[in-house]
């Protein structure tokens, strides 16, 4: 079946040190490629997504390219703030098998220091 | 416009107990979906629903299950309650039918904290 591979945590960093967390994936078809983030105390949010080969997705500083041929979607951003600490989760969704449940990483956890 | 509402936010049960949790997606949202968290297996997809149908299952026992009303209120039971049960509940929901399939972006509530003793 689909599956993610997140990066162990947690990735702890200093304010305005760049940041990449990987996450591979195992699908079949092509599936949509998600970041969600979760705040402490919060529930998920959409960070971004990609749904197809070569589609970079963005918001809020953060970037994820879809890369077919690495089965890779890395989260990445150029200088991390102490408001990004949180756990961010690498999911897909596609056809697959004729379902379409989502499967998520096992989450990240970020801490940034000032 | 209000977010996701799930209700109880928290709540402590004992084995074999059953629990009820509710969810209020977001207005003219028809696509409600559950999530179970816990630190073992992390965010695991239970079943969704639009327009009052079970659109897809995960893998869980038949003890859960779920109902959408038609004005999109989503509720979801636990039956028979093992200590295996403590975890985060959370709901979301989307505009369209399958929503995952389809790239659509997916809001989520806070969750329900269940925790069986």
């Amino acid at each position: 079946g689909d599956s993610v591979t997140q990066m162990e945590g947690p990735v702890t960093l200093s304010e305005e040190a760049f940041l990449t967390i990987n996450c591979t994936y195992t699908a079949t078809g092509y599936p949509s490629l998600f970041w969600y983030v979760q705040y402490p105390g919060e529930g998920l949010q959409l960070l971004l997504k990609a749904t197809k080969a070569d589609d970079k997705g963005s918001n809020k500083g953060f970037e994820a390219t879809y890369r077919k041929e690495t089965t890779s979607f890395h989260l990445e951003k150029g200088s991390v703030q102490v408001s990004d600490s949180a756990v961010y989760f690498c999911a897909l969704s596609g056809p697959s098998g004729g379902s379409y449940i989502p499967t998520f990483g096992r989450g990240t956890s970020l801490i940034v220091h000032p | 416009k209000a977010g996701v509402t799930q209700t109880p936010r928290y709540l402590i049960k004992t084995r074999g107990q059953q629990v009820t949790l509710s969810c209020s997606p977001i207005s003219g949202h028809r696509s409600v979906s559950w999530y179970q968290q816990t630190p073992g297996q992390g965010l695991q997809f239970l079943f969704e629903y639009f327009s009052e149908t079970q659109r897809n299952k995960g893998n869980f026992p038949g003890r859960f299950s779920g109902r959408q009303f038609s004005n999109s209120r989503s509720e979801m039971n636990v039956s028979t309650l093992e200590l295996g049960d403590s975890a985060l509940y959370l709901c979301a929901s989307s505009l369209g039918d399958r929503s995952f399939l389809s790239g659509n972006t997916i809001y989520f509530g806070e969750g329900s904290w269940l925790t069986v003793v």
